[in-house]
């Protein structure tokens, strides 16, 4: 099974907004509200931000919200802070019981 | 401190087996489903593998079904990944993760390396 589709990159200034988006088909990404995504930052662990589509961890900053709409969800950093500059991945639970991630999505923060 | 520590990667050849191990500490190991996942810098994550709380029901990627074994000792809090007849297509850092329901990952251990090479 192939990748969920990610753009390779996305960049933003400082204090605007960002949208990583997520494609998969209606076997995962559609099929599931069981979309997740992880931010990484350069040698460390991926870090949950959001779960189940739309659900914020504790602790995780009201600035990433996510969203989904048939096959594509969604990733919105709204605010954007130097911190912020990491890869971002989403996942999907799939038909197969097995999960997916996408390629990976580089963001920069200018 | 709630913690995943991997340990067992290094440098194999091809055709040969590795067992990873992951170590957990703080928090209720046998209450959580345990994943695998590997990472390559040309590929980013990849799921790898699944285990549910007791050990009976198991979950793999075609790419490593056949060749990967997943287990769990709850008595010991720790996760294994048992490898075998491995390629250079399983160079990667493989991480453990903790999924508390549905399909996402709460905690994520550091990851350790394993490198497939002649």
């Amino acid at each position: 099974q192939s990748a969920l589709t990610q753009p390779a990159s996305v960049s933003g200034s400082p204090g605007q907004s960002i949208t990583v988006s997520c494609t998969g088909t209606s076997s995962d990404v559609g099929g599931y509200n069981y979309v997740s995504w992880y931010q990484q930052h350069p040698g460390k662990a991926p870090k949950l931000m959001i779960s189940e589509v739309s659900n914020r961890p504790s602790g995780v900053s009201d600035r990433f919200s996510g969203s989904k709409s048939g096959n594509t969800a969604s990733l919105t950093i709204s605010g954007l802070q130097a911190e912020d500059e990491a890869d971002y991945y989403c996942s999907s639970y799939t038909t197969s019981s097995t999960l997916i991630f996408g390629g990976g999505t580089k963001l920069t923060v200018l | 401190e709630v913690q995943l520590v991997e340990s067992g990667g290094g440098l194999v050849q091809p055709g040969g087996s590795l067992r990873l191990s992951c170590a957990a500490s703080g928090f209720t190991f046998n209450s959580y489903w345990m994943h695998w996942v590997r990472q390559t810098p040309e590929k980013g994550l990849v799921w790898v593998s699944r285990i549910d709380t007791g050990g009976s029901s198991l979950v793999y990627a075609d790419s490593v079904k056949g060749r990967f074994t997943i287990s769990r000792d709850n008595a010991r809090n720790t996760l294994y990944l048992q490898m075998d007849s491995l390629g250079a297509e399983d160079t990667a850092i493989y991480y453990c993760a903790r999924n508390p329901r549905g399909a996402y990952f709460d905690l994520w251990g550091r990851g350790t390396l394993v490198t497939v090479s002649s």
